[in-house]
């Protein structure tokens, strides 16, 4: 049982150049979520998927794309980067079981520069 | 929409000292609370939550927090820290299906 892994652990990218992050976890979870990490502003909520078919924005969404390609995986993607998407991804999954709140479970991270 | 203050942005005690880290969130009708922990160069781990209940949880580790209401607050406290303890720490409150997080405090345990 690996929980919640990413790949890649490190990139780096020049500007307008085009990528994906790749996130997968194997609990069976229903809500899968895309954060970016800098310093002193905590994470901030990129995009979520709720369900398997289903996403949705969160606080920072603008110059990103998601994939929710089954229940498993959940991938994020730059379609141009720029100097200002420099940061820690964390990719979290969740049960969402209806009714009771469950914890989110992180990923490793991946480290981003671009260039 | 809710939000998540964490007062101190870096906490440097010594070694066997008690600490307190300080989070206030927005108030609400019904509230959610978590403490996540970030050790150097990893994911965030769960380390305690307030769900309903006692207002006082405990992790496994010797942290507690205390749920307050009336000063809408969820303060993380050990009486006693190691240099283990040494991470970045999240205050974060759910909304929805999301959790907000606050800016996160550096707590750095020195010898």
């Amino acid at each position: 049982n690996a929980g919640v892994t990413q790949t890649p652990k490190f990139q780096v990218l020049k500007t307008g150049q085009s990528m994906t992050l790749q996130c997968a976890q194997d609990m069976n979870h229903n809500s899968m979520y895309w954060y970016r990490q800098d310093p002193g502003m905590g994470l901030r909520l990129i995009y979520y998927s709720a369900s398997e078919g289903t996403t949705d924005k969160g606080e920072v969404p603008n110059g990103y794309n998601v994939s929710r390609l089954n229940k498993r995986e959940f991938s994020l993607r730059l379609e141009s980067a720029a100097p200002s998407q420099t940061s820690v991804y964390f990719c979290a999954s969740r049960a969402s079981i209806a009714g009771i709140t469950d914890t989110q479970y992180f990923g490793p991270g991946t480290r981003l520069t671009v260039l | 929409a809710q939000s998540v203050t964490q007062l101190d942005s870096q906490v440097p005690v010594f070694e066997e000292a008690p600490v307190e880290l300080r989070c206030n969130y927005s108030s609400s009708v019904s509230v959610y609370l978590f403490w996540y922990v970030q050790y150097p160069n990893q994911g965030l781990q769960l380390l305690l939550k307030y769900l309903s209940g006692s207002t006082l949880v405990e992790s496994i580790n010797g942290f507690e927090a205390e749920f307050n209401k009336s000063q809408t607050s969820f303060h993380l406290r050990k009486p006693s820290v190691h240099i283990s303890d040494t991470a970045e720490y999240f205050c974060a409150v759910k909304e929805g299906g999301k959790l907000i997080f606050g800016q996160g405090t550096e707590l750095s345990v020195k010898p």
